[in-house]
Order: structure tokens, then C-alpha cells, then sequence
């Protein structure tokens, strides 16, 4: 099975900075990453598709990269809205289980 | 715009066999993956498996063995049976539309599942 290990697992930051969440996948899994955005008491959202490609209705300051085992999530301008919970998810439909990372909770500094 | 829903039992006994139904409106079910995801309180997102609308399956081998999957195209809905439960499966429990190319795309809101006698 694909283990996927997200770095940090808390970060601390303010409005305004840029922040980056690391994903590694224990094996090669293509481009086929996605991040959610997750908020207390509501479901994930999709954020990013095929590691970089942003889902319709996400703002620009939000941006993937990555392929193979290693992914970033980047925020370029941290906005009040986004303090949440961050997961990355392997998707690829050759391997599964559809394993997540473990999460990054994005708090205020 | 799809939207799903989960729908089940709020309370089940330990050892008894938790059952949750997913049902999609605002689009069809058919030539997509259905995921079923959970969280404990405070904890990460679990994959628990996936259904293809015609029927073919794919578990989380962590739970392979007290996870049955089905889907009822007829209904637009698919269903999770999870036996033998624990405390342990006390969870959240989300229901997801999978997307081949963009992943999981639409989610259900979530329903809190907990094992207790």
C-alpha cells in the first residue's frame, strides 16, 4: 500500500504569509495528488486536482506542485478564510487503498 | 449541482454491524467510483473503501474483512455495512463521490456514528 506523510503536521502563521504543506508518497504516484481544505464541523473540499491543477472556485492563492513522491501545497498570501486543516490524498485508481496524509492544521500565529 | 447525503443509524451496540446508505441527487450515479471515508473525533480522514457503479469494490485492508460495500443504481444510492464494531469505529462518517481525473469532488455533510451500549 502507498503511505502518504504530510510535513508539518501543525503550522503556525499570519495573515499574509505565504505558507507551504509538504506531501510525500512512499512510491511513485504520478501527478495523481489532490488537497482538501477541511474546517471543524464541515466536510473536506477539494482544493487541487492532479497535484496542480486548482479547482473551479478556489482562489489563485492556492497552488499545487509536484509529481512522483513529492508534492507542495503553497497558500502565497494567508487569508483569515484559510485557517483549516489541509490533507493531501493519493488517488491514483491503479492503486488503492486512496490513502491520506495525516493533515496540517493551519493555526493563527 | 450533485449532492449526496448520508443516512443511518446514529447509535450502534458494539458487535452489531453499523449500516450507512449515500444517496446522490442532482446527477446520475453511474460510470463513477463512491467512496466511503471516516474521522474520529480529532483525528485524520481514514479511507474506508470505494464502489463502482457496477458493483466492483475496493477496501482499506485495514478493514477489509468487516467492510461490505453495494450500490443500487435504481436508487442513486450506495450502501456501507461495517460489522463487529468497536469503540473504535466511533466516527464521523463521509460519503464522497470519486472523480478518475479530480479525486473526490462532491462530499456528503457527514453523520456521527458512535459504537455504545
Amino acid at each position: 500500500d502507498i503511505q502518504m506523510t504530510q510535513s508539518p503536521s501543525t503550522l503556525s502563521a499570519s495573515v499574509g504569509d505565504r505558507v507551504t504543506i509538504t506531501c510525500r508518497a512512499s512510491q511513485s504516484i504520478s501527478s495523481w495528488l489532490a488537497w482538501y481544505q477541511q474546517k471543524p464541523g464541515k466536510a473536506p473540499k477539494l482544493l487541487i486536482y492532479k497535484a496542480s491543477s486548482l479547482e473551479s472556485g478556489v482562489p489563485s492563492r492556492f497552488s499545487g506542485s509536484g509529481s512522483g513522491t513529492e508534492f507542495t501545497l503553497t497558500i502565497s498570501s494567508l487569508q483569515p478564510d484559510d485557517f483549516a486543516t489541509y490533507y493531501c490524498q493519493q488517488y491514483n485508481s491503479y492503486s488503492p487503498p486512496l490513502t491520506f496524509g495525516g493533515g496540517t492544521k493551519v493555526e493563527i500565529k | 449541482q450533485v449532492q449526496l447525503q448520508e443516512s443511518g443509524p446514529g447509535l450502534v451496540k458494539p458487535s452489531e454491524t453499523l449500516s450507512l446508505t449515500c444517496t446522490v441527487s442532482g446527477g446520475s450515479i453511474s460510470s463513477y467510483y463512491w467512496s466511503w471515508i471516516r474521522q474520529p473525533a480529532g483525528k485524520g480522514l481514514e479511507w474506508i473503501g470505494r464502489i463502482y457503479t457496477s458493483g466492483s469494490t475496493n477496501y482499506n485492508p485495514s478493514l477489509k474483512s468487516r467492510v461490505t460495500m453495494s450500490v443500487d443504481t435504481s436508487k442513486n444510492q450506495f450502501s456501507l455495512k461495517l460489522s463487529s464494531v468497536t469503540a473504535a469505529d466511533t466516527a464521523v462518517y463521509y460519503c464522497a463521490r470519486v472523480d478518475s481525473s479530480r479525486g473526490s469532488d462532491y462530499w456528503g455533510q457527514g453523520t456521527l456514528v458512535t459504537v455504545s451500549s
